[in-house]
């Protein structure tokens, strides 16, 4: 069975810190991606990587970064916790294609 | 500029009904379109896709169509069942580089006994 395992179901942040959301698949997917979901605006791409080491933003970047060290792992940063990031994350990954797997998501709140 | 839309928030349908919910997009690129279902507090499951090559694809109660002229796509389900309740996003991608998805805004499906 297919996954994509996401660190957190819910994190409250304060803000300021750093925060960091994990992301694991097991399907050797090359490609990985961050979205968040709020209502009315469906899901919008922060950013993605097709490789690792290699990245690309997607839609909404700011106040975001991303890493990937190894194939399995994309790891979304907030490098400044803001409180409109509160919000739904969920992490996907694909091959060409194909669908995309979701993670179960990270609801994360700003405090 | 929202690349794929889904124009109707909302739809109620009654049990054993027919759904359909609709999409458009604006890129006449995209060549691979999508259909997810989301619950609450959980990530979106894949239900159906279809490429730009076909005009229709069958899985069970769930069919997709495709109108490339009109820039198109749309999800039936038949018949609907309660546990179709849940919202549902499409979404679209070219075949080029790491194909991210283009998801629609959702559309909220209430089947109602």
């Amino acid at each position: 069975d297919v996954k994509v395992t996401q660190s957190s179901r819910y994190l409250v942040k304060r803000t300021g810190e750093k925060v960091f959301l994990e992301c694991v698949q097991d399907m050797d997917h090359e490609n990985m991606f961050w979205y968040r979901q709020d209502p009315g605006l469906g899901l919008r791409l922060i950013y993605f990587s097709y490789d690792v080491k290699m990245k690309e933003k997607g839609d909404i970047p700011e106040g975001y970064s991303v890493s990937r060290e190894k194939k399995e792992r994309f790891s979304l940063i907030l490098e400044s916790a803001s409180t409109n990031q509160t919000s739904m994350y969920l992490c996907a990954s694909r091959m060409v294609n194909t669908e995309a797997f979701f993670g179960q998501g990270t609801r994360l709140t700003v405090v | 500029d929202q690349q794929v839309k889904q124009n109707s928030p909302s739809l109620s349908v009654q049990e054993g009904r027919i759904s359909i919910l609709n999409c458009d997009y604006t890129n006449s690129m995209f060549d691979y379109f999508l259909w997810y279902k989301k619950y609450p507090a959980e990530g979106p499951t894949f239900l159906i896709s279809i490429s730009s090559i076909k005009d229709k694809n069958e899985d069970g109660r769930f069919t997709v169509f495709l109108n490339k002229s009109a820039k198109h796509l749309s999800l039936h389900i038949v018949p609907s069942q309660p546990g179709d309740s849940a919202v549902y996003f499409c979404a679209a991608s070219r075949p080029q580089g790491a194909q991210k998805l283009v998801f629609g805004q959702g559309t909220r499906l209430t089947i109602n006994p």
